[in-house]
């Protein structure tokens, strides 16, 4: 979805390397996202924010952190990467004005990490 | 816990023929069910969205079942193209403050000529 961006595209990176992922978005949504996407499973949430400034762990936050310092961006870093952190990163956005959440994703990053 | 999953993990089946994949669900409290078509190298597309009181939704070729009495889901393809080559992802919303999901790990379907 064009609306929804995501910078890389792809990476690859060291061990131990500080690597930050950026998304916009040109939809006006307050709701953002970060997911990572292993081959087999269901996207996982990492982190959330409904606001600028709000953030909120997902279910594996650990070794990731985000910023959101503004409603139409949402970074996500790796402050020390590993190589099981080596995934397709999405980010999705949506409106807390629509009751059924459906949420625009961004075209992916695909990290990997040696 | 709240989990998705999804059968077959992968299918193959040629161009005009009609195929059916399975969602099954154990996510609550439930607020709806989605299905996306994720691309290679894309992201996810939303393709039907079903709340609690439909059971059935279409889109094109796509239909799209929901038994919430039995958690069950079903997306059917009719008529296949080329270009349904893709991954189909089945996604539960819970009926939370945050309306946060439950992805299922993917079906990949090849449409062969």
């Amino acid at each position: 979805d064009a609306d929804v961006t995501q910078t890389p595209r792809n990476r690859i990176t060291k061990t131990g390397k500080r690597i930050m992922l950026e998304c916009s978005q040109t939809k006006g949504h307050d709701r953002m996202y970060w997911y990572r996407q292993d081959p087999g499973l269901g996207l996982q949430l990492i982190y959330y924010s409904f606001d600028v400034k709000d953030i909120n762990k997902g279910e594996i936050s650990d070794g990731y952190s985000v910023s959101r310092q503004a409603q139409a961006k949402f970074s996500l870093s790796l402050e020390s990467a590993i190589p099981n952190q080596t995934a397709l990163y999405f980010c999705a956005t949506s409106d807390s004005g629509y009751s059924y959440n459906e949420q625009f994703f961004g075209p992916g990053t695909r990290l990997t990490v040696l | 816990k709240n989990q998705v999953e999804q059968s077959p993990q992968s299918l193959i089946i040629l161009e005009g023929k009609n195929c059916t994949l399975q969602c099954n669900y154990t996510v609550s409290p439930f607020s709806n069910l989605r299905w996306y078509k994720q691309d290679t190298g894309r992201g996810p597309v939303s393709l039907t969205i079903m709340t609690f009181s439909e059971n059935t939704k279409s889109n094109g070729r796509y239909t799209a079942t929901l038994d919430a009495d039995t958690k069950q889901s079903s997306l059917h393809i009719t008529a296949s193209q080329l270009s349904d080559s893709a991954s189909y992802i089945c996604v539960v919303s819970l009926s939370d403050a945050g309306n946060m999901l439950t992805f299922g790990g993917g079906t990949r379907l090849m449409v062969k000529p």
